[in-house]
């Protein structure tokens, strides 16, 4: 079967930075999607990763390991904005997303 | 008005109702998407349509009945739900896959249904 798995919930401090970690195990691979989802909201899209790296977006980065199944979105200089659920997809090789359950984050002053 | 919107932004429901749920998007897009949001559950693909024509039905019941009558809009319709089908509906719209990407999907703000 296909199956995303990241963390239920994070807590960090305002200022700091945070690692969300994501694994995935799909059929087929054609991408990997970060998505922000504040509550009560529908989600916006922060990055695709398609090849190994690390790809730099402002205070977001996200990177990809694809022979290990992994990417984490790093997210510096953390605001109290920040707080939100963040999902993980993967592109399988239907072009279909698969999502992972989410991360709630919580940002502490 | 640009992105994807959708109506009603929530609405509650007997289990004989019969309603429907509207999305459209105005950013060109070719591809239109449902997704049933449950808490702490991942999002759950219902339909899938390219270029008007339905693509993925992923082992919905059929008192979920999806209607796309152009690229630009998309409808749920719903009869005799049940209380477990109480959820934040989520539309989303992209770029046909065909297309080469990108295959970034933009959600609407959702519908949440409450099923008495």
């Amino acid at each position: 079967g296909q199956n995303i798995d990241q963390p239920t919930e994070m807590t960090a401090t305002e200022g700091a930075i945070v690692q969300i970690n994501c694994t995935y195990q799909t059929s087929g691979f054609n991408g990997l999607f970060w998505y922000q989802q504040h509550a009560g909201e529908a989600p916006t899209f922060l990055s695709y990763n398609v090849l190994d790296g690390l790809e730099e977006k402002g205070r977001f980065s996200s990177f990809l390991s694809r022979s290990k199944g992994y990417s984490y979105l790093l997210l510096k200089e953390l605001q109290m904005k920040d707080s939100a659920s963040y999902l993980c997809a993967v592109l399988d090789s239907n072009y279909q997303l698969i999502w992972g359950a989410g991360t709630k984050l919580i940002i502490k002053p | 008005e640009t992105g994807v919107t959708q109506t009603p932004r929530h609405l509650v429901m007997g289990m004989t109702n019969k309603k429907s749920l509207k999305c459209e998007q105005h950013l060109g897009h070719n591809a239109m998407y449902w997704y049933k949001q449950s808490a702490k559950k991942p999002l759950e693909l219902m339909f899938v349509y390219n270029f008007k024509e339905q693509t993925e039905n992923n082992s919905v019941p059929s008192r979920f009945s999806p209607e796309c009558p152009n690229s630009s809009h998309l409808f749920l319709h719903l009869h005799t739900l049940q209380p477990e089908d109480s959820a934040l509906y989520l539309c989303a719209s992209s770029q046909d896959t065909s297309a080469g990407g990108p295959y970034e999907q933009y959600f609407g703000p959702g519908t949440r249904l409450t099923v008495t």
